[in-house]
Order: C-alpha cells, then structure tokens, then sequence
C-alpha cells in the first residue's frame, strides 16, 4: 500500500500570507507512460464532503481560485495558498489514485492566526 | 456534473448487516466507475471499495474485504455497498464518489461526492 504522510499536522497562517501543505507518497504515483502524477487536493468544511482543488497534482480545478497551485513529482507534493483569506479555513488532505488501495494523507488541518 | 447522494445509514448492532445506496443523477452512471470512502468521527478519510463502470471488477480495503460488497444496478442508476458483520470500528459518514473521467479505469480522482450517510455500529 502507499501511504502518504502529510506534514504539518495543522497550521495558522494570517489572513493575506502564504500557507504550505506537503504530502509525501511512501512509493512514486508518476505513471511514466503519461507522465503524470496521480495525486489530487481536497479541501474539506465542517459538515461538508470533500472537495477537489487540485488534480493531476498541478492542474487547478474549475472555478478554484487561482491562489491555489499544485506543484511536485513523483513522491513529494505541495500544496500553496498563496494569499489566505478566511474562506479558505479547512481540512486538506491529499489522495494517491495510483494504486488501489488508494490512500489519502492524514489531513492538514488550516486555521487563520 | 451531475450528483451522487447516499441512503441507508443507521444504527446497528454489532455482527448485524446494513445496505446503503447510492442515487446518482445528471449523468449516464454507467459510464463510470464509483468508490466509496468513509469518515469516522473527528477522523481522516478512508478509501473503502471501488466498482468499475461496466460493474465487472470490483476491490476493497483489506479492512473490509470479505464483509462489505459493492454493486451497481445503471438500470436504475444506484450504486450499493452491502455492509455484512459491522463492527464497531465500521462507524463512520459513508460517501459515495464517482470518479471525474469517463471510462474503463477508476485511477482518478473522485467528483462529485455525496453527502454521506452515517452508520453507526453499536450495541
């Protein structure tokens, strides 16, 4: 199984300053026959499934704002906010679709200083 | 885009069994693969079980393997997860989620989710 550990466990950031999200996979998600990294962002609300900002481990989903970006490969992966505001308070969590079982990381819970 | 919303969750005793379903709407539900991943309380998410488009090739979390299934009837557009000999570290918000792309393949990511549905395994 590849198990994803993400880091820090939670984090403060003020409103208008860059917040940082890793994950890193135990074994590569690069799928060498299209170069891409199977690894997605979630963002998650109290009360609230899961929602996708980021696939493909770069491509920012629709309507996302473009504060969020993506960035890694292979194993290592990066969440960036680059300007937070407040609606962006949540739990983030990254997911590897390369392989079953797919595995999410533990979570990375985001909160305003 | 379509959605996904999810049925069935309850109270159960331990050793019981329980079915949840899955209403997916706005899209040809055949078309694509479906998993369901779950959240306990005040938890992180876990992957559970996967089911492919054409419903011919299913896999399961070695947590459930061998007591919960996953089926679909694109018939009636509904997925299910027959839940057998719950315990109680099977509580949990059940989502149901289709993945993003059409096709042959579950490797993507999940979009839409459902809501959830709790299940609660307890005495």
């Amino acid at each position: 199984d590849i198990v994803m550990t993400q880091s820090p466990g939670s984090l403060a950031v003020s409103l208008g300053e860059r917040a940082t999200i890793n994950c890193k996979s135990s074994q590569s998600v690069l799928y060498n026959s299209n170069n891409k990294n199977y690894l997605a962002w979630y963002q998650q609300k109290p009360g609230q499934p899961p929602k996708v900002v980021i696939y493909w481990a770069s491509t920012r989903e629709s309507g996302v704002p473009d504060r969020f970006s993506g960035s890694g490969s292979g194993t290592d992966f990066t969440l960036t906010i680059s300007s937070l505001q407040a609606e962006d308070v949540a739990v983030y969590y990254c997911l590897q679709y390369y392989s079953t079982p797919m595995t999410f990381g533990q979570g990375t819970r985001l909160e305003i200083k | 885009q379509g959605q996904v919303v999810e049925s069935g969750g309850g109270v159960v005793q331990p050793g019981r069994s329980l079915r949840l379903s899955c209403a997916a709407s706005g899209f040809t539900s055949s078309n694509y693969a479906f998993h369901w991943v779950r959240q306990a309380p005040d938890k992180g998410l876990e992957w559970v079980a996967v089911i492919s488009n054409d419903g011919s090739k299913t896999d399961y979390a070695d947590s459930v393997k061998g007591r919960f299934i996953v089926f679909r009837d694109d018939s009636k557009n509904m997925l299910y997860l027959q839940m057998n000999s719950l315990r109680p570290e099977d509580t949990a918000v059940y989502h149901c989620a289709r993945v993003r792309d059409k096709g042959n393949s579950w490797f993507n990511w999940f979009d839409p989710w459902g809501q959830g549905t709790l299940v609660i395994v307890s005495s």
